[in-house]
């Protein structure tokens, strides 16, 4: 079973700061992974995924991921967060099995960006 | 060019009574997905169909809620007699027909159910 840890529960950072949140996956093999990120009240939008090839993945609103296949990571960069940024990210594993994606979620990251 | 379309937003039960959200895929897509989350929790799978076949309702409670994904029209979730730890947000989601093995999913807004 495909399972996903997302260790930091809640993270604040100050407006231009750096910003990293971890993730943990276990899957046997290459699994596919991705982020979401949840705005209050709202959907989950794609922020960027991994299936294969350059283990840096580039995203949108200047997200970048990095997939460490020896520490089964996929940790979610951004070197200057804005305000706008503030959101509940989720990591995501999955893999294609029977004809469809099996996508399992982490609990989330709730970062709260202050001025 | 919607997006996945889920009504009702928001939605008030009282207990014993039932919840039907309903879900429209994006267009062309035929795979539908719901998820649950609950308060602090991340989104937990819970029923994958497509056209009028469940594929795999491994995360659906054994009673009172059940799923569908009629030839015309929306996907439902159905809950019956609801109770309090029913309420939740439940996406849906939805991702394109056979052969995209890489695609990622496309969730709609969300449902917010209360049960009083």
């Amino acid at each position: 079973a495909q399972s996903v840890t997302q260790p930091d529960i809640h993270i604040t950072v100050s407006e231009g700061a750096s910003l990293e949140l971890r993730c943990n996956y276990s899957y046997g093999a290459t699994p596919y992974l991705f982020w979401y990120v949840q705005s209050p009240g709202q959907g989950l939008q794609l922020l960027l995924k991994y299936f294969s090839g350059d283990t840096l993945v580039q995203g949108i609103k200047g997200f970048e991921a990095e997939f460490k296949r020896s520490q089964s990571s996929f940790n979610l960069r951004k070197p200057s967060v804005h305000w706008s940024d503030a959101a509940e990210y989720f990591c995501a594993v999955g893999h294609y099995s029977g004809g469809y994606q099996k996508v399992t979620f982490g609990t989330g990251t709730k970062l709260q960006v202050i001025p | 060019n919607a997006g996945v379309m889920q009504n009702p937003r928001h939605l008030v039960r009282r207990r014993g009574q039932e919840a039907r959200l309903r879900c429209s895929p994006m267009k062309g897509h035929s795979h539908v997905y719901w998820y649950r989350q609950l308060p602090e929790e991340g989104l937990k799978f819970m029923v994958y169909l497509q056209k009028e076949n469940i594929i795999d309702e491994s995360g659906m409670p054994k009673e009172r809620f059940s799923a569908e994904f009629p030839k015309e029209g929306p996907s439902i979730l159905r809950i019956q007699q609801v109770v309090r730890g029913d309420s939740a947000a439940y996406f849906c989601a939805s991702s394109p027909s056979g052969g995209e093995r890489t695609g990622e999913l496309f969730f709609g807004e969300g449902s917010r159910l209360t049960v009083l």
